[in-house]
C-alpha cells in the first residue's frame, strides 16, 4: 500500500514569513495529493490539492509543488497570519474510488 | 446538505464496554471511509466502503473492530470490547464517484471516544 511520510512535525514561523511542509509518497500510482487543513477540535478541510499531470498550483498565498519522479510534493504558505496556525495534513490517492493515504501531520504555530 | 453526520460526537465509556459509532454520508456519495486520528499516529484509515460493499479493511488494527454498511445512507463501526488504547477521535468520510468527484473528500465532525 501507499506510505506518505510528512516533516517536519512541528513549526513555528513569525508571523509574515514563509512556511514550508513537505511530504513524500511510496506509490508511483498515485494521482492525487491534497491538502488538508484542521483547527484545534475541527474537522479536517481540504484547502489546495494538485493532481499529477500538473507541477504547481497557487491559489492565494498558499501553493503546492509536486515531483513525480522523486516522488514528493509540498506545501508552501507566504505572508503567514495568525489564524494559518493549525495542523495541516498531507495525503495521496489514485482517485475516486481508492482510498486517501494521509501523512502523520504538521502543526504550525504562527507567532503574532 | 448537512454534511456528513457522525454520532455520537462524544463518548466515554469503561474498558470493556461495546461503542458504536455511526455516520451518515452526504447523499449520493458512494464511497464512505472511517478514519482514526490520535497525537501519535495521526490520520489512519481504518476502512473504506464503495457502494456499500468493504474494498479494504486492511487498516482496522484488529478482530476487536468491525464496521458495516447496510444501506448507502448509513454506516457503524462498533468496538468490542473497548480498551482504552481506542480512545481517538474517529472520522467519517464521503466521496462521490466519477465524474461528481471534484477531489474533495468530506469529513463528518467526528466522534471523540474516550475509554476509561
Amino acid at each position: 500500500g501507499e506510505n506518505v511520510e510528512q516533516h517536519p512535525s512541528t513549526l513555528s514561523v513569525q508571523e509574515g514569513d514563509s512556511a514550508v511542509i513537505k511530504c513524500t509518497y511510496s506509490d508511483s500510482a498515485s494521482n492525487y495529493f491534497p491538502w488538508y487543513k484542521q483547527e484545534l477540535g475541527k474537522r479536517p478541510q481540504l484547502i489546495i490539492d494538485i493532481r499529477s499531470n500538473v507541477g504547481e498550483k497557487k491559489d492565494q498565498r498558499i501553493a503546492v509543488t509536486l515531483n513525480k519522479t522523486a516522488k514528493h510534493f509540498s506545501l508552501h504558505i507566504t505572508e503567514t497570519q495568525p489564524e494559518d496556525s493549525a495542523v495541516y495534513f498531507c495525503a495521496a490517492s489514485r482517485g475516486t474510488g481508492n482510498q486517501f493515504y494521509f501523512g502523520t501531520g504538521t502543526s504550525l504555530t504562527v507567532i503574532p | 446538505d448537512a454534511g456528513v453526520i457522525q454520532s455520537p460526537r462524544h463518548e466515554v465509556t469503561e474498558m470493556g464496554q461495546e461503542v458504536t459509532l455511526r455516520c451518515k454520508p452526504i447523499s449520493g456519495h458512494n464511497s464512505l471511509f472511517w478514519y482514526r486520528q490520535t497525537m501519535m499516529r495521526g490520520l489512519e484509515l481504518l476502512i473504506y466502503f464503495n457502494n456499500n460493499v468493504p474494498i479494504d479493511d486492511s487498516g482496522m488494527p484488529e478482530d476487536r473492530f468491525s464496521a458495516k454498511m447496510p444501506n448507502a445512507s448509513f454506516s457503524t463501526l462498533k468496538i468490542q470490547p473497548s480498551e482504552p488504547r481506542d480512545s481517538a477521535v474517529y472520522f467519517c468520510a464521503s466521496i462521490p464517484s466519477g465524474r461528481a468527484w471534484t477531489g474533495e473528500l468530506f469529513f463528518g465532525e467526528g466522534s471523540r471516544l474516550t475509554v476509561l
